[in-house]
């Protein structure tokens, strides 16, 4: 079975620009979760989406926001780009039942200059 | 005050020795994580636990509800263990997706 994929994996944009990254989950999963990672902060929860609709959000600016589709494929965007959006963003997906395992994608690190 | 505190915040260690990492937590979970993160990024996944004890090969992931404490022990350390080991709780009532995470332990195991 096919892992977690996400695309691109690595990415430089400029401030006030934006970003839109992708996460395909593992076949079956209907759950995709979004978190970020940097030095400073470590691991912190973006979102989560569950059959298409957002099911959970974490303590982040509007500029972030995400969807998901039809095929559980998720998306993630953030608007006008700031310095501190430098970070590892990760996706996880699982089946979506409460406190189950979930599988990590490589991550896509993005750099903003 | 963090709501997930793990120590040692890094762990050097010989080939062959016993590790012990450990996680504290201030909130009522339903579920606690421990992930396996190696240099590049990629997390896996080790530990998913609601109470007791769970081993895998040379891993052991114990926790404590009314103590509020997991503990991750690696008998048998390899240099390959090297890496940063991650606890994550899943709110007690909180969606799938919503862990919240320790700032890791990084191990080093020398050869």
């Amino acid at each position: 079975k096919a892992g977690v994929t996400q695309t691109p994996r690595y990415l430089i944009k400029t401030r006030g620009q934006q970003v839109t990254l992708s996460c395909s989950p593992i076949s079956g999963h209907r759950s995709v979760s979004w978190y970020q990672q940097t030095p400073g902060q470590g691991l912190q929860f973006l979102f989560e989406y569950f059959s298409e609709t957002q099911r959970n959000k974490g303590n982040f600016p509007g500029r972030f926001s995400g969807r998901q589709f039809s095929n559980s494929r998720s998306e993630m965007n953030v608007s006008t780009l700031e310095l501190g959006d430098s970070a590892l963003y990760l996706c996880a997906s699982s089946k979506g039942e409460h406190g189950e395992t979930q599988y990590f994608g490589p991550g896509t690190r993005l750099l903003v200059l | 005050k963090n709501e997930v505190e793990q120590s040692p915040q890094n762990l050097t260690a010989q080939e062959g020795e016993f590790i012990t990492i450990n996680c504290s937590y201030s909130v009522g979970i339903s579920a606690l994580h421990w992930l396996q993160q190696h240099p590049g990024g990629g997390i896996v996944s080790l530990f998913m636990l609601s109470s007791g004890k769970k081993k895998h090969g040379r891993l052991i992931a114990t926790i404590n509800i009314q103590e509020k404490h997991s503990s991750l022990h690696i008998t048998a350390s390899h240099p390959r263990d090297s890496a940063v080991y991650i606890c994550a709780v899943l709110n007690y009532g909180g969606s799938q997706g919503n862990l919240i995470f320790g700032k890791g332990t990084k191990l080093s195991v020398k050869p």
